[in-house]
């Protein structure tokens, strides 16, 4: 069966730090995999996405980056986090080459900015 | 673009009774799927339901059923005999395709509680 990690799963930085948040997912061949961010009591807003290797669309633009490494690996990435980047970080995977039409979350990352 | 309104932002049921959410959405698209997620206190987001747009047939999941009014753009989740596990976060969701991806916009969420 298909397994998603993230890490780490709190994380406190202060204001102008850089930031490195890892999704890895087990049991599954070219996934696509998404970033998403939840801000407090609201609803997700899809931030990347990737359909293979070195393939990475931004759906908002931000103060973030997200990369793929790996088929099985998407990281997202900033150079100087700011206070507005606090939430909580979602990576989701579905079946790649159009075939996915769920989407099954980690438990998520919550990074506090300060 | 698409939206979705989640128009209960808080919601309370008796254990064992019934309770439904409700949802509507905008989009010109005419082929879509809808979901249901649940999110409990520790955060993860878990799938509940889905209904293609193309099927008329509602979809139902155990306890959970959806009444989808395509014409409407509606889309509530009805949970019978609710249980005490059932207490969490509610999200309907929209998929769009995107290119060889797919997007999932969120509405803003339901609160649910089960009461003992």
């Amino acid at each position: 069966s298909q397994t998603i990690h993230q890490w780490p799963a709190t994380l406190v930085q202060p204001v102008g730090s850089p930031l490195s948040l890892e999704c890895t997912v087990e049991g599954t061949s070219n996934p696509n995999l998404y970033w998403y961010r939840q801000a407090a009591g609201r609803g997700l807003q899809l931030l990347f996405y990737s359909v293979g290797i070195g393939q990475i669309s931004s759906e908002v633009p931000q103060n973030l980056s997200a990369s793929r490494p790996q088929d099985r690996q998407f990281i997202l990435s900033s150079k100087k986090l700011l206070l507005s980047d606090s939430g909580f970080y979602l990576c989701a995977w579905s079946e790649g080459s159009g075939r996915g039409n769920e989407q099954y979350f980690g438990p998520g990352t919550r990074l506090t900015v300060t | 673009a698409q939206t979705v309104t989640q128009s209960q932002p808080e919601m309370s049921v008796q254990e064992a009774e019934t309770v439904t959410l409700s949802c509507t959405y905008d989009t010109s698209e005419s082929n879509y799927y809808l979901f249901w997620y649940k999110q409990p206190p520790s955060r993860q987001m878990i799938l509940v339901i889905r209904q293609e747009a193309y099927k008329q047939q509602n979809a139902t999941e155990n306890r959970f059923s959806v009444n989808f009014q395509k014409a409407a753009k509606s889309f509530s989740l009805k949970i019978s005999d609710s249980q005490l596990g059932d207490t969490a976060m509610y999200f309907c969701a929209f998929m769009k395709t995107l290119k060889n991806a797919r997007q999932l916009t969120f509405g803003s969420g339901t609160q649910l509680t089960v009461l003992p």
